[in-house]
């Protein structure tokens, strides 16, 4: 059971290149989020889905894309990366958004993926 | 206003005492909260959660949620070195959590 897996683990790109970010989960999880994180900054929302066929922006989702790939897949596309994407991407997921008890609410997060646009 | 605010620290206590994390959240229709730690360079993992008002334990770990005042704290009991991390505080929104920028706690010897 790997829970939630991220590729790749560290990536260096040029201004303008394009790259996708994967993340896969084995926990049968409905809901799949991208986060990125900068210093002093926490955890920003880039795009979520809340089950599989659906996707919504987060706070910062200018400049990405997703795509619900089937209930266990969730990619995150830079079509023109930008040294201001330069960050940490965490793929996180969840039973659910809105049990209101916590436990289906619980995300769990991957590894991280950093990410250098020069 | 930040939607959750923590105090961004760092907070330092002596090996032993009792750290105390603070967390205040704005919006008043959030049922869940949740404590997560995160070590340098590493991914945040959850601590516990908590939906009730007052106090849960778990271990050296006790969250206490006061819905009235809008207000979560986290409370690490025998302090110890390996507990050196950054503390993430969040709160269920519309089919997400929103997370607070994080509190660093240092632990010294």
């Amino acid at each position: 059971n790997a829970g939630v897996t991220q590729t790749p683990k560290f990536q260096v790109l040029k201004t303008g290149q394009s790259m996708t970010l994967q993340c896969a989960q084995d926990m049968n999880h409905n809901s799949m989020y991208w986060y990125r994180q900068d210093p002093g900054m926490g955890l920003r929302l880039i795009y979520y889905s809340a089950s599989e066929g659906t996707t919504d922006k987060g706070e910062v989702p200018n400049g990405y894309n997703v795509s619900r790939l089937n209930k266990r897949e969730f990619s995150l596309r830079l079509e023109s990366a930008a040294p201001s994407q330069t960050s940490v991407y965490f793929c996180a997921s969840s039973f659910s958004g809105t049990s209101g008890r916590g436990v289906g609410e619980t995300q769990y997060f991957g590894p991280g993926t950093r990410l250098l646009v020069l | 206003q930040k939607e959750v605010e923590q105090n961004s620290g760092p907070l330092s206590v002596p090996e032993g005492a009792i750290a105390s994390l603070n967390c205040t959240y704005s919006d008043r229709g959030s049922q869940s909260f949740f404590w997560y730690r995160q070590y340098s360079g590493k991914s945040p993992e959850l601590i516990m959660f908590i939906y009730s008002n007052g106090d849960k334990e778990d271990g050296r770990f006790t969250a206490q949620l006061n819905k009235a005042s809008q207000y979560v704290s986290l409370l690490i009991r025998d302090s110890q070195p390996s507990d050196s991390a950054t503390y993430l505080c969040a709160v269920t929104g519309y089919n997400k959590l929103i997370f607070g920028a994080g509190t660093r706690l240092a632990v010294h010897p």
